[in-house]
């Protein structure tokens, strides 16, 4: 059974950059699928941020694209998420998911608050 | 703003039946296959079914899905406490080229 765990800092100041990492156990994603980040304001819904593919290929929310970098890291077996010039609007549960045309493994999602 | 819409709220008592509705576009629902998620209170979503009305190993067969034009129906039967939760309907945007979550509804049993 795949398993995925955010991490990374859980405040981070106005106009800096978020940044956050998603390790895979239990599945090389070397082998294949999409890797998406997705996220949930504080009583809101949720909202998809973007994917990656095992070969590094990105497709963004183009309501994000601007600000939004995804990276794969296949020797850790890592990929991450970059978002910058945050605002508070930015606050949310991030999550990470395994994605092949729908999410069907996620991580236990980790809040970052933009606050200075 | 989401492109799928789904009624804010839907309720019921034990053992009856509730449906969800997710209404989206040609370019959304109408295109795409639909997935859902279930999210209980404090916990990150889990899929619940796929391709319209597929469902992972492990949900029990009293989820169902179904598809017509650009809308698409969860239903829950022989609801049970447990069911609680919010349930987003999701697919691909071929206009946009993004993945879009539905508003979400939020399931009561009373």
């Amino acid at each position: 059974q795949v398993q995925l765990h955010e991490s990374g800092p859980g405040l981070v100041k106005p106009s800096e950059t978020l940044s956050l990492t998603c390790t895979v156990s239990n599945y090389s994603i070397s082998s294949g699928y999409y890797w998406g980040w997705i996220r949930q304001p504080p009583g809101k819904g949720l909202e998809w941020i973007g994917s990656i593919s095992y070969s590094g290929s990105t497709f963004y929310n183009p309501s994000l694209k601007s600000r939004v970098t995804i990276s794969i890291d296949t020797s850790k077996n890592q990929f991450s998420l970059k978002l910058s010039s945050v605002t508070a609007a930015d606050t949310a549960v991030y999550y990470c998911a395994r994605y092949l045309g729908l999410f069907g493994s996620w991580g236990q999602g980790t809040l970052v608050t933009v606050s200075s | 703003q989401s492109v799928l819409t789904q009624p804010p709220s839907v309720s019921a008592a034990p053992g009856q039946k509730v449906t969800i509705s997710c209404s989206g576009s040609s370019s959304t629902v109408g295109k795409n296959y639909v997935s859902w998620y279930q999210q209980l209170p404090g916990t990150a979503p889990k899929l619940l079914l796929y391709e319209n009305n597929k469902r992972p190993s492990g949900i029990p067969d009293r989820f169902s899905g179904s598809k017509s034009g650009t809308s698409a129906t969860l239903g829950i039967t022989g609801l049970q406490t447990g069911d609680e939760a919010d349930y987003y309907c999701g697919t691909w945007d071929s206009s946009l080229s993004a993945y879009v979550f539905g508003t979400g509804t939020k399931v009561t049993v009373l």
